[in-house]
Order: structure tokens, then C-alpha cells, then sequence
């Protein structure tokens, strides 16, 4: 079991849809938690950061972390063609090292 | 400001052979690590460094071998290639007292293809 588990979709949504994307991790020492976008052929760029539980809000994005079940969240609202890319999910472990899932192909139809 | 750029952008090469690959961190930042991808995952954590020293290693063999210089730019080389090396190659730095919450500032990769 990987420590970190992402449905690779693609998911596909109408513009203008709420995109909830989510992660599932077994490991409980993950303090923080973070959302990478990564469009074709870029390097991942850094969308949302949280500590510990709770929620983090930033323009149409929102992140949900949820320790107590072990399972982020990430929520994109008035979804845009732009939008679409691969979003994954990071978490730091004890040792200071970023342990990701295998990321979600998001798709936005216009 | 100018962002985390790597060198080459594509590269192919033959099994058994030697590469580096180099990482200009961005402006301000001294911690510098390296990733794998392979094509449909997440990154994997090879290396990081710090002041010139390597402070925390993924799973990854002897045979991937990294540098940082003075001015915080790196070096990835990795000797005697396998199939299994053919992935994307991603270099990112942070900034002073954020490398250890995973904030990164990726460059756009290496794209290495082992024949």
C-alpha cells in the first residue's frame, strides 16, 4: 500500500462546475500538506499549503484537511478551461521529505 | 526575478551511460533538491542540499550522485544507466527557513530518455 493514494482519474467537469480532488494517506506523523498544479511538460507549481487540520481558502481554491480520517481535499470552484492539469498532492514526513501521490488529470470542457 | 531553470531540456542516451544534469536555483534561495518523475506518477525524492552538503536522501542508489555550489546551483549525475532512469528530472529550491514545509519552486525538468 503506497503511503499516499490518489485517483489518477482524468476527470472531466463542465466549465463553471464545482472540481473536488482528493488524497487518502496512512501515515499519521504528516504535519503538512500541500497542492501541487502541473500542466503538460512544466514542473509542479505550488497552489495551497496547510498545517494540520482544517481549512485554507485562496480565490476559487479551498483546501480541506482532515487528520482524524487521514484524507485532503482540494475544491476549485467556477471551474475554467485553464484549470485543467494534473493536481497532486504532497505531504512532509518526519524526515523533512515530500512523499506525493500519483496525481489527478483534471479536464475542463468549455 | 528569474525562477529555477535546468539544463538540458531532453536528452537521450544509451544504457551504461554517465549524465548530469544542472539546476540554477532561484534568486534568494539555498536549499535545492531533486526529483524524479516517471511518466502517470508523483515525483520521488532523490536529494537535497544545503550549504553545499547533502542533508536528506530518498530510495535511491549510490549511483545518482548530486553537487551544490557556492552561488546554490546543483548538479544531478547519475552513472550507469538503466531503462528504469528514463523519467523527468525536476530540480526545485527553496527560500531561507521554507525548506522544511515543502514549499518548492519547481523548474520546468529535464526530460531523460535511456535507450
Amino acid at each position: 500500500q503506497k503511503e499516499v493514494e490518489q485517483d489518477p482519474g482524468p476527470l472531466s467537469v463542465p466549465e463553471g462546475a464545482i472540481v473536488s480532488l482528493n488524497c487518502t494517506y496512512s501515515n499519521s506523523a504528516f504535519q503538512y500538506f500541500m497542492w501541487y498544479r502541473q500542466y503538460s511538460r512544466k514542473g509542479p507549481e505550488l497552489l495551497m499549503y496547510t498545517y494540520s487540520s482544517g481549512n485554507k481558502e485562496d480565490g476559487r481554491f479551498t483546501a480541506q484537511v482532515d487528520k482524524s480520517s487521514k484524507y485532503i481535499s482540494l475544491f476549485i470552484r467556477d471551474s475554467q478551461p485553464s484549470d485543467s492539469a494534473t493536481y497532486l498532492c504532497a505531504m512532509m514526513d518526519s524526515n523533512y521529505q515530500l512523499i506525493w501521490g500519483a496525481g489527478t488529470k483534471l479536464i475542463i470542457k468549455p | 526575478e528569474t525562477g529555477v531553470t535546468q539544463s538540458p531540456t531532453h536528452l537521450i542516451k544509451t544504457r551504461g551511460q554517465q549524465v548530469t544534469l544542472r539546476c540554477s536555483s532561484q534568486s534568494g534561495h539555498n536549499t535545492v533538491s531533486w526529483y524524479q518523475q516517471a511518466l502517470g506518477q508523483g515525483p520521488q525524492f532523490i536529494f537535497q542540499y544545503y550549504r553545499e552538503e547533502e542533508n536528506g536522501r530518498g530510495n535511491f542508489p549510490p549511483r545518482f550522485s548530486g553537487l551544490q555550489f557556492p552561488n546554490y546551483s546543483s548538479e544531478l549525475n547519475v552513472n550507469a544507466l538503466e531503462l528504469d532512469d528514463s523519467a523527468l528530472y525536476l530540480c526545485a529550491s527553496s527560500p531561507p527557513g521554507l525548506a522544511g514545509t515543502g514549499e518548492l519552486f519547481f523548474g520546468e525538468g529535464s526530460r531523460l530518455t535511456v535507450l
